[in-house]
């Protein structure tokens, strides 16, 4: 059936290195795909979001790639920041969504 | 700024005891959700509604009754509340359609004892 697999609980990072989190799906169709961002105490609110037309989304140094031939969507940013530290998940759908297991992302100095 | 609140923010219940929490959103927004989230299984939808006195089944509806009686308002509710229900809980709204975000409310932590 349709999912969303985030394959890691767990990304530590030094502070100024690139950030990659996986996210891979399984879809009967051509999916909508987002990223949602939950800083610590706080709500999730979306980060970023796929479109059709194969234009790299962007937002606060972050963007995903759509590849429809590995079912992938990663969230990549060049050089990680102290503040980037939260919960990601990736999330597929129409209205309903689902998410991803989530990754939590920790950059230290 | 889209404004989704709950209430309560935190509640303890009592195994076997009737817990019901609100959400309220003031942006007439057609979708409602609630969520679960528990570590290690992220954000799992239990209940949503696209219009007032209706609701549909998430992916883990089992244990949980939803109630839309305006389009502002939307309950979940824990007629006999379980330990396994211990959980932080999320209301979100939204437009119709696939690339409107859900705006998501501060959260329910709810502890069943």
């Amino acid at each position: 059936g349709d999912s969303v697999t985030q394959t890691e609980g767990l990304v530590t990072l030094t502070e100024g290195l690139p950030v990659m989190l996986n996210c891979t799906y399984q879809s009967t169709y051509s999916p909508f795909l987002f990223w949602y961002v939950q800083h610590l105490n706080e709500a999730p609110k979306l980060l970023l979001k796929s479109f059709t037309d194969n234009k790299r989304p962007e937002h606060q140094g972050f963007h995903a790639t759509l590849h429809k031939s590995s079912s992938s969507f990663h969230l990549q940013k060049s050089s990680a920041q102290l503040s980037d530290s939260a919960l990601y998940y990736c999330a597929r759908g129409n209205n309903k969504l689902t998410f991803g297991q989530g990754t939590v992302l920790s950059v230290i100095p | 700024e889209a404004a989704v609140t709950q209430s309560p923010r935190s509640k303890v219940a009592v195994t076997g005891g009737k817990v019901t929490l609100s959400c309220h959103q003031t942006n007439n927004h057609d979708y409602m959700y609630w969520y679960r989230q528990d570590t290690g299984h992220g954000l799992r939808l239990i209940h949503y509604s696209y219009v007032a006195d209706s609701t549909e089944k998430g992916d883990i509806p089992d244990g949980y009754k939803a109630s839309r009686p305006s389009q502002e308002n939307f309950s979940l509710i824990l007629e006999l509340a379980s330990l396994s229900q211990t959980a932080v809980y999320f209301c979100a709204s939204s437009w119709t359609g696939p690339l409107y975000e859900q705006y998501f409310g501060p959260g329910t932590r709810l502890t069943v004892l």
